[in-house]
Formats: C-alpha cells, sequence, structure tokens
C-alpha cells in the first residue's frame, strides 16, 4: 500500500479563498483524523470519522472549517473562507479500527494563507 | 480532562546521553499511550506503544515507563545517536488521538 496519499503538498491561497485538502486512506482502514499542526499549539486534532461517520469534530475551530468523508477512500477538509491565521500543516491519518492500534500519518499538506 | 501535558518543549544532549520526555495526562478512560517521531518534513511516525496494564516496554534503545496511579509515562532513547535528533511527541487514545505538545531533541555528535 502507497500509505496516506494527502493532496496538494503545498497550496498558497489569499485570504478569502476556499481551499480544500485532499485525503485517501490506507485501504482497509477505517478511522480517519484530520490534524494541524503549528509551532504555537503543535498537533491539535480537528475531526476524526469512524466508517465514514464523523465521532467527534469538537477540534473544529470555526464554522469556516468543514470535513467530509463520502467513502472509505477518501475525504476532505474545506476552509472557507480562510485567513492568514489558518496557515499550518494539516495532516490526515487512518487506522485500522477504532480500537487502539497505530495510526498512520500522511505527508501533510502546509497551508499558506497570504 | 482531554489535554496530555509535555516536557520538555526541547532537550540537547550529548551522543551517547539518555534524553527523557515526560507527559501526564487526566482522563483514566485513555487506554492506549503511543509516542510518535517526526522528522522535518515528514508526518509522524510510531515508535513505541504501551497499554496501562504494563509499567514498563522496551523496543530497542527505546524504553517507555508508565505509572498509571500518577498518570504519567515517559519515554528513554538509550545510547542516543544524532540520527535520533527529531520531535517527539506522545499521545493518549480512547479511540479520540490526542497528541501532547512535543519535545525537540537535538542530540550533538
Amino acid at each position: 500500500d502507497a500509505g496516506v496519499i494527502q493532496s496538494p503538498r503545498h497550496e498558497v491561497t489569499e485570504m478569502g479563498q476556499e481551499v480544500t485538502l485532499r485525503c485517501k486512506p490506507i485501504s482497509g482502514h477505517n478511522s480517519l483524523f484530520w490534524y494541524r499542526q503549528t509551532m504555537m499549539r503543535g498537533l491539535e486534532l480537528l475531526i476524526y470519522f469512524n466508517n465514514n461517520v464523523p465521532i467527534d469534530d469538537s477540534g473544529m475551530p470555526e464554522d469556516r472549517f468543514s470535513a467530509k468523508m463520502p467513502n472509505a477512500s477518501f475525504s476532505t477538509l474545506k476552509i472557507q473562507p480562510s485567513e492568514p491565521r489558518d496557515s499550518a500543516v494539516y495532516f490526515c491519518a487512518s487506522r485500522e479500527d477504532i480500537l487502539n492500534t497505530e495510526a498512520f500519518f500522511g505527508q501533510g499538506t502546509r497551508l499558506t494563507v497570504v | 480532562q482531554q489535554q496530555v501535558k509535555q516536557s520538555p518543549q526541547s532537550l540537547i544532549v550529548q551522543k551517547g546521553g539518555i534524553p527523557i520526555i515526560n507527559c501526564a495526562y487526566e482522563n483514566t478512560a485513555f487506554d492506549y499511550f503511543p509516542w510518535y517521531q517526526q522528522f522535518p518534513g515528514k508526518g509522524p511516525a510510531l515508535l513505541i506503544a504501551i497499554r496501562p496494564d504494563v509499567s514498563e516496554k522496551k523496543e530497542g534503545r527505546f524504553t517507555i515507563s508508565f505509572n498509571k496511579s500518577a498518570k504519567q509515562f515517559s519515554l528513554h532513547i538509550m545510547d542516543s545517536q544524532p540520527g535520533d535528533s527529531a520531535t517527539y511527541f506522545c499521545a493518549a487514545s480512547t479511540g479520540k488521538l490526542i497528541f501532547g505538545q512535543g519535545t525537540t531533541l537535538q542530540v550533538k555528535p
């Protein structure tokens, strides 16, 4: 398996624009996590899904952020409208199930909002 | 109650030294405690993990010590090498996987 695949790797956008980050989890994994990483706040959990259903979205910072998982092999994180303070590295991770096993991370998307 | 507190924020040791990174948690429902290692430009990768029914786990040069009553756990790196220079994260899980703030480790040659 190619691992967790995120796209794009880098995104530069202007304030106010819509940004969509994409994630393909490892095949057969049923749990998917979105994290945001900054120097100040570390790795923050934004939302996690199990069997394509959002289980906990308490980490989503504002209504400008939304996430979907339309099927087992694809998830998106959308920011609309984007703001400079959204600049960060966004990681997607997947694991086999909701039980406590290894979570595998993608390479991340570095988002810069100017 | 969902937080995991990690210290120190940064650590510098000489080659061969034994860096120790500490974490504390509040939620007694956590039942899985992994450590992740992250190199610049990469995603975090699992290093070693422990469950609360054991007090210590070793894998190679990496050891987790776990104190359930104190709700604390730590990572020890024996005979540290310059290649161990990275950021280390502790985490705790009930299904939801929560990370500490991270520790940047530098091992000097």
